[in-house]
């Protein structure tokens, strides 16, 4: 059964930084039928699409993030991460990891299952 | 503002029928699939139904979806007390290139 197990620091100071990592077990992240996802969710508000990765690099971003947002892939250690660059209190949120569905060579990048048990990331000095 | 829209919130009691709706536009919803996701208090959101109407195993046959143009519902039938959490809608935008989120629907069981 796939299980996804986010990491990194809980309090980053603003203007520096984000960076998570999202450890994948029980499957290959190398896998051609999953594409890897990152959504937040600021306390007592919604969910927010951050982005998303193939394990072949190729990647898609909130338009909203993408000037400060970068996803990569590390197949050797079954792992992706998210860098949030110059961050302010707005970033304060839970972020998800989450994989996507890909079936027939289609993939259905809204279809988040399974999720990671998210991890709170607070910005402040 | 969301790129899709879902009321703040609804009720019903024990046993009733609930909908709660997801309105877009024709570049998410009305040509893309719609998902759905319910979260618990305090724990991570949980796919409720994908590609419009399809029930990943382990969901109730309670839980229902249906889309039609530019808007989508989610029904829940035989409301019960754990149904009581939030819900909501998601879709992939063509012109965003990107997945939106409705703002999210908090369901109240009386």
């Amino acid at each position: 059964q796939l299980q996804l197990q986010e990491s990194g620091p809980g309090l980053v100071k603003p203007s520096e930084t984000l960076s998570l990592t999202c450890t994948v077990s029980g499957g290959s992240i190398s896998s051609t039928s999953y594409y890897w996802g990152w959504i937040r969710q600021p306390p007592g508000k919604g969910l927010e699409w951050i982005g998303t990765i193939y394990y072949s690099g190729r990647t898609y971003y909130n338009p909203s993030l993408k000037s400060r947002v970068t996803i990569s892939v590390d197949t050797s250690k079954n792992q992706f991460s998210l860098k949030l660059s110059s961050v302010t209190a707005a970033d304060t949120a839970v972020y998800y990891c989450a994989g996507s569905h890909c079936s027939g060579g289609i993939c259905y990048i809204g279809w988040f299952e399974p999720w990671g048990q998210g991890t709170l990331v607070t910005v402040s000095s | 503002q969301s790129a899709l829209t879902q009321s703040p919130s609804t009720s019903g009691t024990p046993g009733q029928r609930v909908t709660i709706s997801c309105s877009g536009s024709s570049s998410n919803i009305g040509s893309n699939y719609v998902y759905w996701y319910q979260q618990l208090p305090g724990t991570a959101p949980k796919l409720l139904i994908y590609t419009n109407n399809q029930r990943p195993s382990g969901v109730p046959d309670r839980f229902s979806g249906s889309k039609s143009g530019t808007s989508a519902s989610l029904a829940i039938s035989g409301l019960r007390s754990e149904d009581e959490a939030d819900y909501y809608c998601a879709a992939w935008d063509d012109s965003l290139s990107g997945v939106v989120f409705g703002g999210g629907t908090k369901l109240t069981v009386l």
